[in-house]
C-alpha cells in the first residue's frame, strides 16, 4: 500500500532563506510525482509535475526532484518571500489502483517578513 | 481555458439531513472528475472518480455517493449526514489517463452540527 510522508509537518524561516520541502512514498511504481500548493481555505494549486521517466523540474524559484529509487522528491525554495507561506502538498499516482492519486499531509510553511 | 466551479463555498447543515454539492468544469471535453475530502491537518482523501458519463468508482465506503449527470458536472449527496462528514470538500478534473496534472475547484467546507 502507497504512502506518502511529509517532514516537516511545519517550518517557520525568516524571509530570504533557502528551503527544502522532503517527501517519501513506500512504492517506487508511480506515474508521477506532484508538488502542490494550498492556502488557507482554498483549492489546490499544481506547481510541478515530475513524470517517472524525470529526475527534476523547475519553475522560477522553485525546483523538484525526484529519486524514484529511494521513494524520495524534494522541493528546493529559492529566496523564500512572504507570499510564499501555505501548505505545501506531495502527491504521487501509482501505477496500480486505478486513477488513484496518494497525497501526504502536506508541510505548512510560514515566511517571516 | 478551462475552469472548475464548486457550490456552495460554504455549508453548515444539522445531523441526519441531506447532502448535495455541485461541481462544474468549463472549457474542456470528457474529463477524470474526481471529489477528495480533507480533514483538518490530515491530507486529501479520494472519495469517487468518474471517467465519464455515469461511470463512477468509490474508493471509501461511507454514507456519500457521487453521480455524473453530464459530461463536465459531478454531484456529490448524502441522504443523511454523520458528524464524522464534516471537511473540506474538493472537485478536481484531469485528462488523460493518469499522466497528467490535477486541477482543482476551490472547495467547499462543510459543517455538520
Amino acid at each position: 500500500k502507497q504512502e506518502v510522508t511529509q517532514i516537516p509537518a511545519a517550518l517557520s524561516v525568516p524571509e530570504g532563506e533557502n528551503l527544502v520541502l522532503n517527501c517519501s512514498f513506500t512504492d517506487s511504481a508511480i506515474y508521477n510525482l506532484q508538488w502542490f500548493r494550498q492556502d488557507p481555505g482554498k483549492g489546490l494549486t499544481s506547481l510541478l509535475l515530475i513524470q517517472s521517466s524525470q529526475r527534476e523540474q523547475t519553475s522560477g524559484r522553485l525546483n523538484a526532484s525526484l529519486d524514484k529509487s529511494s521513494g524520495r522528491s524534494t522541493l528546493y525554495i529559492a529566496a523564500s518571500q512572504p507570499g510564499d507561506s501555505a501548505t505545501y502538498l506531495c502527491a504521487v499516482r501509482p501505477r496500480t489502483g486505478g486513477f488513484k492519486t496518494i497525497f501526504g499531509a502536506g508541510t505548512r510553511l510560514f515566511v517571516k517578513a | 481555458s478551462q475552469t472548475i466551479h464548486q457550490w456552495p463555498a460554504t455549508l453548515v447543515q444539522p445531523v441526519g439531513s441531506p447532502l448535495s454539492l455541485e461541481c462544474t468544469v468549463e472549457g474542456t471535453s470528457n474529463p477524470n472528475l474526481y471529489w477528495y475530502r480533507q480533514a483538518a491537518g490530515r491530507g486529501l482523501q479520494l472519495l469517487f472518480y468518474s471517467v465519464g458519463i455515469g461511470q463512477i468508482s468509490s474508493e471509501v465506503p461511507q454514507n456519500l455517493s457521487a453521480s455524473r449527470p453530464q459530461d463536465r458536472q459531478f454531484i456529490l449527496s448524502s441522504k443523511k449526514l454523520l458528524l464524522s462528514d464534516s471537511g473540506f470538500y474538493l472537485c478536481a478534473w484531469s485528462l488523460d489517463r493518469g499522466q497528467e496534472t490535477q486541477y482543482f475547484g476551490p472547495g467547499t467546507r462543510l459543517l455538520v452540527l
